[in-house]
Protein backbone atom coordinates (compact mmCIF):
# COMPACT_ATOMS: atom_id res chain seq x y z
CA UNK A 1 0.00 0.00 0.00
CA UNK A 2 0.91 3.84 0.14
CA UNK A 3 0.50 6.63 2.54
CA UNK A 4 -0.34 9.56 1.06
CA UNK A 5 0.28 13.09 2.71
CA UNK A 6 -0.64 16.61 1.49
CA UNK A 7 -0.04 20.26 2.76
CA UNK A 8 -1.35 21.92 3.04
CA UNK A 9 -5.16 20.25 4.08
CA UNK A 10 -7.39 23.47 3.92
CA UNK A 11 -6.36 27.23 3.58
CA UNK A 12 -8.16 30.24 2.63
CA UNK A 13 -6.73 32.77 -0.17
CA UNK A 14 -7.90 35.66 -1.67
CA UNK A 15 -8.40 36.40 -5.79
CA UNK A 16 -5.64 36.40 -7.74
CA UNK A 17 -3.12 34.44 -5.80
CA UNK A 18 -1.59 31.26 -5.96
CA UNK A 19 -1.48 28.52 -3.76
CA UNK A 20 1.12 25.32 -4.15
CA UNK A 21 -0.33 21.80 -2.73
CA UNK A 22 2.69 19.35 -1.80
CA UNK A 23 1.91 15.88 -1.56
CA UNK A 24 4.03 13.53 -0.10
CA UNK A 25 3.84 9.20 -0.44
CA UNK A 26 5.55 7.45 1.66
CA UNK A 27 6.97 5.09 -0.89
CA UNK A 28 8.44 5.46 -4.57
CA UNK A 29 5.57 5.13 -6.68
CA UNK A 30 5.59 5.01 -10.62
CA UNK A 31 2.71 7.37 -11.19
CA UNK A 32 1.01 10.42 -9.26
CA UNK A 33 -2.13 12.04 -10.62
CA UNK A 34 -4.18 15.52 -9.35
CA UNK A 35 -7.96 15.19 -8.96
CA UNK A 36 -10.31 18.29 -8.42
CA UNK A 37 -13.12 17.41 -6.24
CA UNK A 38 -16.43 19.80 -6.20
CA UNK A 39 -18.88 19.36 -3.10
CA UNK A 40 -20.84 16.85 -3.36
CA UNK A 41 -19.29 15.72 -6.27
CA UNK A 42 -17.11 12.93 -8.28
CA UNK A 43 -13.39 13.23 -8.76
CA UNK A 44 -12.36 15.18 -12.10
CA UNK A 45 -8.90 14.25 -13.16
CA UNK A 46 -6.57 17.19 -13.70
CA UNK A 47 -3.61 15.87 -14.55
CA UNK A 48 -1.10 12.55 -14.58
CA UNK A 49 2.41 14.18 -13.05
CA UNK A 50 5.10 12.37 -14.95
CA UNK A 51 8.54 11.90 -12.81
CA UNK A 52 11.28 13.67 -15.38
CA UNK A 53 8.85 15.06 -17.73
CA UNK A 54 5.92 17.32 -18.61
CA UNK A 55 2.46 16.89 -16.64
CA UNK A 56 -0.04 15.39 -18.67
CA UNK A 57 -3.75 17.25 -18.61
CA UNK A 58 -6.77 16.37 -18.92
CA UNK A 59 -9.48 18.26 -21.36
CA UNK A 60 -10.43 21.82 -19.74
CA UNK A 61 -7.18 22.03 -17.38
CA UNK A 62 -3.93 23.97 -18.65
CA UNK A 63 -0.45 23.83 -17.47
CA UNK A 64 0.15 27.80 -16.87
CA UNK A 65 -3.07 27.62 -14.62
CA UNK A 66 -2.37 24.38 -12.75
CA UNK A 67 1.32 23.90 -13.00
CA UNK A 68 2.81 20.70 -11.31
CA UNK A 69 5.90 19.60 -10.98
CA UNK A 70 7.16 15.68 -10.14
CA UNK A 71 11.18 15.97 -8.91
CA UNK A 72 11.48 12.80 -8.06
CA UNK A 73 9.25 9.31 -7.21
CA UNK A 74 8.01 10.58 -4.03
CA UNK A 75 7.09 13.77 -4.41
CA UNK A 76 4.23 16.57 -6.75
CA UNK A 77 3.08 19.55 -6.12
CA UNK A 78 0.08 21.51 -7.69
CA UNK A 79 -0.38 25.47 -7.76
CA UNK A 80 -3.65 26.93 -8.41
CA UNK A 81 -2.42 30.18 -10.55
CA UNK A 82 -4.10 33.45 -10.24
CA UNK A 83 -7.14 31.99 -8.39
CA UNK A 84 -10.99 32.97 -8.69
CA UNK A 85 -13.18 31.82 -6.39
CA UNK A 86 -14.36 29.16 -9.42
CA UNK A 87 -11.69 27.23 -7.81
CA UNK A 88 -12.62 26.41 -4.21
CA UNK A 89 -12.92 22.57 -4.32
CA UNK A 90 -10.61 19.67 -2.66
CA UNK A 91 -7.70 18.88 -4.01
CA UNK A 92 -6.82 15.81 -4.01
CA UNK A 93 -3.46 13.68 -5.02
CA UNK A 94 -3.42 10.37 -5.90
CA UNK A 95 -0.75 7.63 -6.09
CA UNK A 96 -0.60 4.19 -8.26
CA UNK A 97 1.69 1.10 -7.28
CA UNK A 98 1.70 -0.23 -10.79
CA UNK A 99 4.73 -1.97 -11.29
CA UNK A 100 4.54 -2.71 -7.40
CA UNK A 101 3.11 -6.01 -7.10
CA UNK A 102 -0.70 -4.73 -7.49
CA UNK A 103 -2.67 -2.22 -9.84
CA UNK A 104 -3.97 0.18 -6.97
CA UNK A 105 -4.13 3.56 -6.49
CA UNK A 106 -4.54 5.63 -3.31
CA UNK A 107 -5.57 8.97 -1.88
CA UNK A 108 -4.36 11.63 0.25
CA UNK A 109 -7.07 13.50 2.57
CA UNK A 110 -7.22 16.51 0.46
CA UNK A 111 -6.96 19.72 0.38
CA UNK A 112 -9.61 22.00 0.67
CA UNK A 113 -9.47 25.52 -0.98
CA UNK A 114 -11.90 28.61 -0.60
CA UNK A 115 -10.94 31.45 -2.71
CA UNK A 116 -12.72 34.89 -1.85
CA UNK B 1 -13.76 7.05 -23.59
CA UNK B 2 -14.83 5.38 -20.63
CA UNK B 3 -17.96 5.97 -18.73
CA UNK B 4 -19.03 4.95 -15.34
CA UNK B 5 -22.51 5.50 -14.31
CA UNK B 6 -23.42 4.64 -10.82
CA UNK B 7 -26.51 4.04 -8.77
CA UNK B 8 -28.20 5.17 -6.37
CA UNK B 9 -27.40 8.63 -6.08
CA UNK B 10 -28.48 7.83 -2.40
CA UNK B 11 -29.21 5.09 -0.01
CA UNK B 12 -30.49 4.80 3.00
CA UNK B 13 -30.93 1.29 5.13
CA UNK B 14 -31.51 0.34 8.50
CA UNK B 15 -28.58 -0.74 10.40
CA UNK B 16 -28.10 -4.45 10.01
CA UNK B 17 -29.81 -4.58 6.46
CA UNK B 18 -27.73 -4.87 3.54
CA UNK B 19 -26.41 -2.44 1.19
CA UNK B 20 -26.11 -2.53 -2.97
CA UNK B 21 -24.80 -0.07 -5.22
CA UNK B 22 -24.56 -0.70 -8.97
CA UNK B 23 -22.51 0.35 -11.56
CA UNK B 24 -21.96 -0.10 -15.54
CA UNK B 25 -19.31 0.89 -17.62
CA UNK B 26 -18.82 1.37 -21.34
CA UNK B 27 -15.36 0.10 -22.31
CA UNK B 28 -14.98 -3.41 -22.48
CA UNK B 29 -11.37 -3.67 -22.80
CA UNK B 30 -11.73 -2.42 -19.24
CA UNK B 31 -10.25 -4.78 -16.34
CA UNK B 32 -9.76 -3.36 -13.10
CA UNK B 33 -12.43 -2.28 -10.91
CA UNK B 34 -12.14 -0.41 -7.62
CA UNK B 35 -14.51 0.73 -5.12
CA UNK B 36 -13.50 3.79 -2.88
CA UNK B 37 -15.33 4.65 0.46
CA UNK B 38 -15.23 8.73 1.14
CA UNK B 39 -15.80 9.80 4.21
CA UNK B 40 -16.49 13.71 5.35
CA UNK B 41 -13.35 15.73 5.30
CA UNK B 42 -11.38 12.66 4.42
CA UNK B 43 -9.63 11.19 1.47
CA UNK B 44 -11.25 8.49 -1.07
CA UNK B 45 -9.97 5.43 1.22
CA UNK B 46 -9.67 2.08 -1.47
CA UNK B 47 -12.04 -0.94 0.14
CA UNK B 48 -12.31 -3.41 -2.09
CA UNK B 49 -11.54 -4.11 -5.77
CA UNK B 50 -11.44 -6.58 -8.60
CA UNK B 51 -9.90 -7.58 -11.64
CA UNK B 52 -11.79 -8.71 -15.00
CA UNK B 53 -10.48 -12.52 -14.32
CA UNK B 54 -12.81 -12.77 -11.27
CA UNK B 55 -16.40 -12.73 -10.83
CA UNK B 56 -16.99 -12.39 -7.34
CA UNK B 57 -14.28 -10.89 -4.73
CA UNK B 58 -15.49 -11.11 -0.44
CA UNK B 59 -13.68 -8.82 2.29
CA UNK B 60 -15.51 -9.99 5.43
CA UNK B 61 -18.87 -7.41 4.81
CA UNK B 62 -18.36 -6.14 1.71
CA UNK B 63 -18.04 -8.17 -1.56
CA UNK B 64 -18.08 -7.02 -5.45
CA UNK B 65 -19.55 -8.98 -8.23
CA UNK B 66 -18.71 -8.30 -12.04
CA UNK B 67 -20.71 -9.41 -14.80
CA UNK B 68 -18.16 -8.56 -18.15
CA UNK B 69 -21.04 -9.49 -20.69
CA UNK B 70 -23.16 -6.95 -18.96
CA UNK B 71 -20.71 -4.51 -18.34
CA UNK B 72 -21.69 -4.56 -14.74
CA UNK B 73 -20.23 -4.44 -10.89
CA UNK B 74 -21.77 -3.90 -7.70
CA UNK B 75 -20.76 -3.61 -4.10
CA UNK B 76 -22.27 -5.17 -1.57
CA UNK B 77 -22.33 -4.60 2.04
CA UNK B 78 -23.84 -6.80 4.48
CA UNK B 79 -24.69 -6.35 8.35
CA UNK B 80 -24.71 -2.49 7.54
CA UNK B 81 -23.29 -0.45 10.61
CA UNK B 82 -23.34 3.48 11.23
CA UNK B 83 -19.68 3.87 10.50
CA UNK B 84 -20.40 2.90 7.00
CA UNK B 85 -22.50 5.78 6.68
CA UNK B 86 -20.42 7.44 4.13
CA UNK B 87 -20.03 8.28 -0.20
CA UNK B 88 -18.76 5.16 -1.83
CA UNK B 89 -17.19 5.85 -5.31
CA UNK B 90 -17.03 3.26 -8.03
CA UNK B 91 -14.77 3.12 -10.74
CA UNK B 92 -13.10 1.43 -14.10
CA UNK B 93 -9.59 1.64 -15.70
CA UNK B 94 -7.52 -0.32 -18.18
CA UNK B 95 -5.19 -0.94 -15.44
CA UNK B 96 -2.51 -0.78 -17.63
CA UNK B 97 -0.74 1.46 -20.33
CA UNK B 98 -2.26 5.34 -19.36
CA UNK B 99 -3.70 3.65 -16.32
CA UNK B 100 -6.68 6.38 -16.37
CA UNK B 101 -9.52 5.34 -13.82
CA UNK B 102 -12.71 7.01 -14.08
CA UNK B 103 -15.14 7.04 -11.02
CA UNK B 104 -19.05 7.41 -10.99
CA UNK B 105 -20.71 9.72 -9.61
CA UNK B 106 -20.85 8.32 -6.12
CA UNK B 107 -23.58 6.84 -4.20
CA UNK B 108 -24.72 8.47 -0.30
CA UNK B 109 -25.02 5.69 2.03
CA UNK B 110 -26.80 6.17 5.10
CA UNK B 111 -27.22 3.96 7.91
CA UNK B 112 -29.67 4.27 10.38
CA UNK B 113 -29.23 3.46 13.85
Amino acid sequence: SAVISQKPSRDICQRGTSLTIQCQVDSQVTMMFWYRQQPGQSLTLIATANQGSEATYESGFVIDKFPISRPNLTFSTLTVSNMSPEDSSIYLCSADTRGQGAETQYFGPGTRLLVL
Amino acid sequence: GENVEQHPSTLSVQEGDSAVIKCTYSDSASNYFPWYKQELGKGPQLIIDIRSNVGEKKDQRIAVTLNKTAKHFSLHITETQPEDSAVYFCAASLGTGGFKTIFGAGTRLFVKA
